[in-house]
């Protein structure tokens, strides 16, 4: 089966740098997402790593870790519109790109 | 472009009657469609996946059911609706491939509260 765990919440300052991690259990693993949602809304796409490493898209990154089943969230010069969830997800075997998603971080910017 | 179209945004209903939404994609052919369920709080929770026409694999027992009458077109449907339908539902589409991860786009929404 597969299990993800993300930390419920998490709070920070304007400006500043945090890191949302994610850790997976699975039987078998074929990649691993991000998505953004904001409260009352769909999520929408921010990364995807399915080899070991950072990939960078601007504010975001987001790493990737298979052999420990560990990805995490960078998301820099954090803005207030930056305040959402933000859910992990990962792609099991078996293809037809089916996702299981982890509950979600809610992060909270202050100013 | 590619859209995703997903009505109505909200819904009230009774327990006990039907339920119908829809979903419509343009812009792509032959995309995979998915209808997730998410509570209140929670994650997302895959009920539903279609790769084509007339092809629906269900991931959880449920009081729901889904078609596919047209390649851009997925429904979601309930005889009759429990108080534990209460949700937000979100349909979703990605291109068409039975193994190559690609990414999933999601519609709107629709808000369901059952009374």
């Amino acid at each position: 089966g597969q299990n993800i765990d993300q930390p419920t919440e998490m709070t920070a300052t304007e400006g500043a740098i945090v890191q949302i991690n994610c850790t997976y259990q699975t039987s078998g693993f074929n990649g691993l997402f991000w998505y953004q949602q904001h409260a009352g809304e769909a999520p929408t796409f921010l990364s995807y790593n399915v080899l070991d490493g950072l990939e960078e898209k601007g504010r975001f990154s987001s790493f990737l870790s298979r052999s420990k089943g560990y990805s995490y969230l960078l998301l820099k010069e954090l803005q207030m519109k930056d305040s959402a969830s933000y859910l992990c997800a990962v792609s099991p075997p078996g293809g037809y790109n089916k996702l299981i998603f982890g509950a979600g971080t809610r992060l909270a910017v202050h100013p | 472009s590619q859209t995703i179209h997903q009505w109505p945004a909200t819904l009230v209903q009774p327990v006990g009657s039907p339920l119908s939404l829809e979903c419509t994609v343009e812009g792509t052919s032959n995309p995979n469609l998915y209808w997730y369920r998410q509570a209140a709080g929670r994650g997302l929770q895959l009920l539903f996946y279609s790769v084509g026409i007339g092809q629906i694999s269900s991931e959880v027992p449920q009081n729901l059911s889904a078609s596919r009458p047209q390649d851009r077109q997925f429904i979601l449907s309930s005889k009759k609706l429990l108080l534990s339908d209460s949700g937000f539902y979100l349909c979703a589409w990605s291109e068409w491939s039975s193994s190559r991860e690609d990414i999933q786009y999601f519609g709107a929404g629709t808000r369901l509260s059952v009374l």
